[in-house]
């Protein structure tokens, strides 16, 4: 069973405010990733990180920052929330070169008004 | 650019078969995967191919054609909680996963 955990899991916040969403994983995988999906999407990557202190963008990276201070952590932080950013959120880690079994967090549903 | 398609949606009766195709177009290849996803759950890992052929899991088997871009997820003898989308996604050469948006299969009784 995978133990990466997300929080919160909903959230409803205003426009203009900022938010970090948390993921912590206790596998001691090095690769963690941050996706973002809309109902019946596909996945698209926000961030991605290989290890501490590593971090790097994806397709949606503009309006968002990561952090790799540990290996177990690594959390998602907006700026300035959007409604554009209403969205589901999913963490998830892997291990290895061939890292395309990942185990995934239960999301961070994020609506913003 | 890179592409994945899928069908967007099938229909299949509980204790029969179906096969999901995937077809792909991407910048290398070091793998192809498919991912379980529940309505308002994470995905979950189902298989992984790199070589041609058919890798065989229980109920479920995914098969690999490098050389056309193309894989399919077979389904045997389905359960209602088979009601799932399932992702296929691809790993190009630099080691990053494509996704595709996913088929949407509806279990029958």
């Amino acid at each position: 069973e995978a133990d990466i955990y997300q929080t919160p899991r909903y959230l409803v916040i205003g426009t203009g405010k900022k938010i970090t969403l948390e993921c912590s994983q206790t596998m001691g995988h090095d690769k963690m990733y941050w996706y973002q999906q809309d109902p019946g999407m596909e996945l698209h990557l926000i961030h991605y990180s290989y290890g501490v202190n590593s971090t790097e963008k994806g397709d949606l990276s503009s309006e968002s920052t990561v952090s790799r201070i540990r290996t177990e952590h690594f959390p998602l932080t907006l700026e300035s929330a959007r409604p554009s950013h209403t969205s589901q959120y999913l963490c998830a880690s892997g291990t290895g070169q061939e890292a395309g079994e990942l185990f995934f967090g239960e999301g961070s549903r994020l609506t913003v008004l | 650019g890179q592409n994945i398609d899928q069908p967007t949606e099938m229909t299949a009766t509980e204790g029969a078969i179906v096969q999901i195709n995937c077809t792909y177009q991407t910048s290398g290849f070091n793998g192809l995967f498919w991912y379980q996803q529940h309505a308002g759950e994470a995905p979950t890992f189902l298989s992984y191919n790199v070589l041609d052929g058919l890798e065989e899991k229980g109920r479920f088997s995914s098969f690999l054609s490098r050389s056309k871009g193309y894989s399919y997820l077979l389904l045997k003898e389905l359960q209602m909680k088979d009601s799932a989308s399932y992702l296929c996604a691809v790993m190009d050469s630099n080691y990053q996963l494509i996704w595709g948006a996913g088929t949407k299969l509806i279990i029958k009784p």
